[in-house]
């Protein structure tokens, strides 16, 4: 079954606004990573956050956690065209096999 | 996509024969995973392997076999494909000693007629 959740399923937005994707999980986690896949690629890792930290940054990407709601957030900001691609949470429940757990994905088109 | 390979690329095949989608890597990696994506379903874990001739089931194991006899190969056999195999397989790998990330191929579209 699946760990993570997305929402929006797809999102649309202009370029240069923010934008913002949510992800739900069900069981404690080691850390939640998010990835970015363009049409026809695989996935690219874009940022871990650990279950003992609430936020993190790296360049226009910002991610929050909660684990008291069992949720995450990527926040995208000053979006570019470049930016269109499908996003997906996935956890480690640090059971020790490494396994992530992948949610079905938010599928962002940034509009020139 | 650098230093992991997915042989073939796109696949067709029919009903009922055996296909083996081969993953190569050049990054030592010890951990080996293969997925599949599907429309609705996002990315599900089929089979992984965490060294050579170690490998476990995933979430969607059935109807699918694994082998790793090197480091860099990962293969990944249907026994006798069935329609509901159709799907986009991607392989990844990730080295825990350097961190959590996994690191994905560019996949192969295998389509069972």
């Amino acid at each position: 079954s699946q760990q993570g959740e997305e929402d929006p399923q797809a999102l649309s937005i202009q370029e240069g606004e923010n934008a913002t994707m949510n992800c739900s999980y069900k069981t404690s986690i080691n850390n939640l990573q998010w990835y970015r896949q363009n049409s026809g690629r695989g996935l690219v890792h874009l940022i871990l956050i650990r279950s003992n930290e609430r936020e993190k940054h790296s360049g226009r990407l910002r991610v929050t956690l909660d684990t008291s709601k069992k949720s995450s957030s990527l926040l995208i900001t000053a979006s570019r065209a470049a930016d269109t691609a499908s996003y997906f949470c996935a956890t480690d429940s640090g059971a020790g096999s490494y396994q992530l757990t992948f949610g079905k994905g938010t599928k962002l088109s940034v509009i020139p | 996509d650098a230093g992991i390979t997915q042989s073939p690329r796109h696949k067709v095949t029919e009903t009922g024969t055996p296909v083996t989608l081969r993953c190569h890597q050049t990054e030592n990696h010890r951990y080996m995973y293969w997925y599949r994506q599907d429309p609705g379903h996002g990315l599900r874990l089929i089979h992984y392997s965490y060294g050579v001739k170690d490998t476990d089931k995933g979430e969607v194991s059935d109807g699918y076999s694994v082998s790793r006899s090197k480091t860099e190969d990962f293969l990944l056999t249907l026994e006798s494909a069935t329609s509901s195999q159709t799907s986009v397989y991607f392989c990844a790998i990730s080295e825990p000693v350097r961190g959590e990330t996994q690191y994905f191929g560019p996949g192969t579209r295998l389509l069972v007629l």
